[in-house]
């Protein structure tokens, strides 16, 4: 157990509706990051928010958006969804920020647009 | 970011030690090596990471060359449960990491 959740664990919706997932970092850590995996594109890095702050962004869609709150939970929004958007998401987090910063990962949400 | 490089699965027998290359011949001098594993579509599990030196913890080893180009994840003893996907990633200034398409390791009884 990494100390990170995330819920839920399972959605599954139609396409062009709107999904938020949830995440809560380990106690005490400022940084949290998504990623999306799906079958064809691996592991990929969406975006960190650090302390409430949007710190970096990858290859996130215009149509997710995320954000951090001061409880440090973050939530990532998902909407006009397409099938393609089916994946798992990960959210990760870590005490603070540089190279030497290790990142630990939630269990994921599956999410399956139909 | 530097690439990795890693063979794309390895057999192991329950009982002998795993080891995982990985080849990273572009690192920088303040880039780190980061191992993690994922078990089916569990999340990503960290196991290790370093620098220069060779990195011991109760789960691996590491061992990273002098010239810092290439690395090996040691898994001492193997079990059926270290079977999993296992990601070489370098990770430098840029806090995000940079997944590849890792080693899948099966470890057999």
């Amino acid at each position: 157990d990494s100390g990170v959740t995330q819920t839920p664990k399972h959605l599954i919706t139609a396409t062009g509706q709107r999904v938020t997932l949830r995440c809560s970092p380990r106690s005490g850590d400022l940084s949290v990051y998504w990623y999306q995996q799906s079958l064809d594109q691996g592991l990929q890095f969406l975006i960190q928010y650090y302390n409430g702050e949007e710190r970096a962004k990858g290859n996130i869609l215009e149509r997710f958006s995320a954000q951090q709150f001061p409880d440090l939970h973050s939530e990532l929004n998902l909407s006009s969804l397409e099938l393609g958007d089916s994946a798992l998401y990960f959210c990760a987090s870590s005490v603070s920020t540089g190279s030497q910063e290790t990142q630990y990962f939630g269990p994921g949400t599956r999410l399956l647009v139909l | 970011d530097a690439k990795t490089t890693q063979p794309p699965s390895m057999d192991c027998a329950e009982g002998r030690a795993a080891n995982l290359p990985c080849n990273h011949s572009t690192i920088s001098g303040n880039e780190y090596v980061y191992w993690y594993r994922q078990i089916h579509s569990q999340g990503p599990q960290y196991i290790i990471h370093g620098l220069k030196n060779n990195e011991t913890n109760e789960m691996a080893s590491l061992i990273i060359t002098e010239d810092r180009k290439s690395s090996t994840l040691i898994l001492p003893h193997a079990t059926l449960r270290d079977t999993a996907v296992y990601y070489c990633i370098v990770k430098g200034n840029t806090d995000k990491l940079i997944f590849g398409t890792g080693t899948r390791l099966q470890v057999f009884p």
